[in-house]
């Protein structure tokens, strides 16, 4: 299953609203979830299940969708949310990522 | 606290070998499948493998399959990863995750925690 983002890269300002979309290639109902990476670190999962947020996330993030078009929301950028964003599919066994949306400051 | 400690990257020549490890703690790890997950320099994230908390299921990417091969030791808290026939493409930092599911409902499966990674470079 292909995992497309966009857009690739994105720049926004504090307090932004900021969207980054993810398509699968078929339906995968809601095995999508989401994370983000900072440079040299590892990512970490920010929501789950599409739209479930993991524990100790900021509200500020959510996630919608199901079957092939998914997004993650950012309501409010804060300086600490410029990293880069993936999707990722658990709906095959054969597990597949998104190529990944990074979020610059502008 | 969850703590996740891969070793054994290192730099290998093309067509050699490496094994992987990762130190699980902080959670009962023979409850819980786990999961390599690799990052080439500059690149995205890249699935590797998957092997349940039995040892009864074992998932590879097509890019790997024949050449690594996923193993456990839930004696001693500890993932594994043998790598054969390491190609220039292999190069990346590799990382341990735990395989989390959600509580209620369906079950999706996702990377709750990961470990720092460690890094392999594939290079003569």
């Amino acid at each position: 299953i292909q995992m497309t983002q966009s857009p690739p890269s994105l720049s926004a300002s504090v307090g932004d609203r900021v969207t980054i979309t993810c398509r699968a290639s078929q339906s995968i109902s809601s095995y999508l979830n989401w994370y983000q990476q900072k440079p040299g670190k590892a990512p970490k999962v920010l929501i789950f299940a599409a739209s479930s947020l993991q524990s100790g996330v900021p509200s500020r993030f959510s996630g919608s969708g199901s079957g092939t078009d998914f997004t993650l929301t950012i309501s409010s950028l804060q300086p600490e949310d410029f990293a880069t964003y993936y999707c990722q599919q658990s709906f095959s066994t054969l597990i597949t990522f998104g190529q990944g949306t990074r979020l610059e400051i502008k | 606290e969850v703590q996740l400690v891969e070793s054994g990257g290192g730099l290998v020549q093309p067509g050699g070998s490496l094994r992987l490890s990762c130190a699980a703690s902080g959670f009962i790890f023979s409850t819980y499948s786990m999961n390599w997950v690799r990052q080439a320099p500059g690149k995205g994230l890249e699935w590797v493998s998957y092997i349940s908390s039995s040892s009864d299921t074992k998932n590879y990417a097509d890019s790997v399959k024949g050449r690594f091969t996923i193993s456990r030791d839930n004696a001693k808290n500890s993932l594994f990863l043998q790598m054969n026939s390491l190609r220039a493409e292999d190069t990346a930092v590799y990382y341990c995750a735990r395989d989390d599911n959600t509580a209620s409902g369906v079950v999706v499966s996702y990377f709750g925690p990961w470990g720092q990674g460690t890094l392999v470079t594939v290079s003569s």
